[in-house]
């Protein structure tokens, strides 16, 4: 079974710092990897979707990585605000399951003022 | 569009009990899916379909039951509930298709008592 490890499980930066979330994965074979955002209480939103033939997903301030071969991705926040505060997961496709997600635990993000 | 909307918000059951959680997407979405999210241990998935009148078990399918009798509707059902099923359930849909993410509902917290 394919595991998802994030690391680190909490982070807590000031505001206007660049921050970069670690995803990895047990099977290079993945398909899709994608990113979500979870805010307490709420459910999931995605955030960015990296299809593995791709190398990279960029959307506003945040930019995802793949690297299949080291069963490594990374999701980079620049110049971080109060409002990113929030669980970020990152997921895997399950083979064979109705493009069904295998997630992380999360990274739960703090940024002060 | 209301998106994927669960109902109920929130219920306390007693151990034996039996209940339905109804999931709603207005989005016309082929794929259906619930997951669990428990402190912990990430989400995990308990069902889905890719269909109309098609369901599939996922990793943790025990104690639970799922109809999809409508497109846009995805039951999950508890028999007879236990402690153990005490979670937060998540109800998402997708269209089918690889390059597109799954949109999520925002939960129903059940306690099992």
């Amino acid at each position: 079974k394919q595991e998802v490890t994030q690391i680190p499980a909490a982070l807590s930066v000031p505001e206007g710092e660049n921050l970069v979330l670690n995803c990895s994965f047990t099977d290079s074979a993945i398909y899709n990897l994608q990113w979500f955002r979870q805010d307490p209480g709420k459910g999931l939103t995605s955030l960015l979707l990296i299809q593995s033939s791709q190398r990279e997903q960029t959307s506003g301030r945040l930019n995802a990585s793949l690297d299949k071969s080291s069963g490594r991705s990374t999701l980079y926040i620049a110049a971080s605000q109060p409002g990113d505060s929030a669980t970020y997961l990152c997921a895997v496709e399950i083979p064979n399951s109705g493009y069904a997600l295998n997630f992380g635990k999360g990274t739960s993000l703090l940024v002060t003022p | 569009n209301a998106g994927v909307t669960q109902t109920p918000k929130f219920r306390v059951l007693k151990t034996g009990q039996s209940m339905t959680l109804l999931c709603a997407q207005d989005m016309n979405h082929e794929y259906m899916y619930w997951y669990r999210q428990d402190p912990g241990m990430g989400l995990r998935l308990i069902h889905y379909s890719v269909g109309e009148g098609t369901t599939a078990k996922g990793e943790v399918p025990d104690g639970y039951n799922v109809s999809r009798l409508k497109k846009q509707n995805f039951l999950l059902g508890l028999e007879s509930a236990a402690p153990s099923q005490t979670s937060v359930y998540f109800c998402a849909s997708s269209p089918a298709s690889s390059t597109d993410t799954q949109y999520f509902g925002p939960g129903t917290r059940l306690t099992v008592l």
